[in-house]
């Protein structure tokens, strides 16, 4: 299974975007990447997944590399109740079996100061 | 119901009891997760279920840990004899279908369990 290598903590100006870079060196052709935060005393939250496309929703961008290795997420515009620890997962499915599982790494302890 | 609900949110059990611990999925949610999440840690996998079936259970911990979802809905993870090295927060997360890679897993808050 693929891992995933993120900084242990970044911080962020209010206002500011928010750049969180994941390396994910031995992800393989069919793996997706997915991107979950946590805030204190909650379960991980779902915000945007790609393949190979970058993506945009109405929380956040994700820019995969071309050579799939690496990708970040943005956060356009971040405010204080961004502060969470955002984790990057690849994504294994196994279609046979039709059963799936995230594998969570430390993740990324952002903190947006005003 | 509109998330996926978990209970007790916090249980704090002597060392040696029997715990349970509660997950209601969305309704109509095929694949149900069970994790673990150590303080300070990432969650890790523990078991998963497609409906009544728990196709994968690789990540429990030890034969005292057991979980099932007899109807194919609620859930339920249950320890045995718990021991100190069993504290940590216990989620459960949900998902519509289990074929296509691209469905997102819905969490819940998470059970708090605290072995004294």
């Amino acid at each position: 299974d693929a891992k995933t290598t993120q900084p242990p903590s970044m911080d962020c100006a209010e206002g500011r975007a928010a750049n969180l870079p994941c390396n994910h060196s031995t992800i393989s052709g069919n793996e997706y990447v997915y991107w979950y935060r946590q805030i204190h005393s909650q379960g991980p939250q779902y915000i945007i997944h790609g393949l190979k496309n970058n993506e945009t929703n109405e929380m956040a961008s994700l820019i995969i590399t071309e050579d799939r290795k690496s990708s970040t997420l943005i956060l356009p515009h971040a405010t204080l109740r961004d502060t969470a620890v955002y984790y990057c997962i690849v994504r294994v499915a196994f279609f046979r079996y039709n059963f799936n599982k995230f594998y969570f790494g430390s993740g990324t302890k952002l903190n947006v100061k005003p | 119901g509109a998330g996926v609900s978990q209970s007790p949110r916090y249980k704090v059990a002597k060392r040696g009891q029997d715990v349970a611990l509660r997950c209601d999925p969305i309704s109509g949610h095929v694949s149900l997760f069970w994790y673990q999440q150590a303080l300070g840690q990432g969650p890790e996998f523990l078991t998963y279920f497609q409906n009544e079936a728990q196709l994968d259970k690789s990540g429990l911990p030890s034969d005292r840990f057991f979980a099932e979802r007899p109807e194919g809905s609620v859930s339920t993870l249950k320890i045995q004899r718990t021991q100190q090295e069993d504290s940590a927060v216990y989620l459960c997360a949900s998902s519509l279908a289990f074929r296509s890679p691209i469905t997102e897993a819905f969490f819940g808050q998470g059970t708090r369990l605290t072995v004294v």
